[in-house]
């Protein structure tokens, strides 16, 4: 049974559209993440929300934005794509857990 | 430096063998230790916590050195299944329960 669902699994975008991917959890856990992970590299925590409260990362390119408007759902929108931001985007759930749980990404291809 | 460093492989074993990766982290603060798998173009998934007094499950025992900042994972008897990459994951004590990841190390276990 899947608790973190990322929608959609792959998605293309052209350079500069707007594109909003999304997340969902049946975990009921407080926190929800957004992770950007390049080939071969870590994922690079971009923000979280703590219940409704947003935490940017100090480095996340203005770009980058997200909405959580309840518990279970959470979005990530990156208002103008550039080749840079091809990569696969992870959300993950945690909070009074020690550990998290991540949804199966989305792989986003920027042309 | 970074925070989370690990040899990033790969790692090429025969079945069977039992093979071991390191991983040091640099923030004296950070409170709880992971090991995550990565399959390709996959999401991370625990694999196991990591205990001050090394703990062991199945095949795999982590161990930690909170005074030389070090984790290690131990293989053994490797499967073919084994083979992904491997991230070393720390918790830092603060608010919202942020993971920081290493880039992981690559394992193939060939036949």
């Amino acid at each position: 049974d899947a608790m973190v669902i990322q929608n959609p699994r792959y998605q293309v975008t052209q350079f500069g559209k707007p594109v909003t991917l999304s997340c969902s959890q049946t975990l009921n856990h407080n926190v929800m993440y957004w992770y950007q992970q390049k080939s071969s590299q870590a994922p690079k925590l971009l923000f979280h929300y703590y219940d409704k409260d947003f935490n940017n990362e100090a480095d996340t390119p203005d770009n980058f934005q997200s909405r959580r408007p309840n518990t279970s759902f959470c979005f990530l929108d990156i208002r103008s794509p550039g080749l840079g931001d091809a990569a696969m985007y992870l959300c993950a759930t945690g909070g009074d857990v020690e550990t998290q749980y991540f949804g199966p990404g989305t792989r986003l291809l920027v042309l | 430096r970074k925070e989370v460093e690990q040899d990033p492989g790969p790692f090429n074993v025969p079945e069977g063998a039992t093979v071991a990766f390191n991983c040091t982290y640099s923030n004296s603060a950070s409170q709880s230790f992971f090991w995550y798998r990565q399959d390709c173009r996959k999401e991370p998934k625990l694999l196991m916590s990591v205990y001050s007094s090394g703990n062991e499950d199945g095949r795999f025992t982590a161990q930690l050195n909170r005074a030389s900042q070090y984790i290690s994972l131990l293989i053994r008897d490797s499967k073919l299944s084994d083979s992904a990459t491997y991230l070393c994951v720390v918790r830092i004590a603060g608010g919202g329960n942020k993971l920081t990841f290493g880039t992981g190390t690559q394992l193939k276990v060939e036949l």
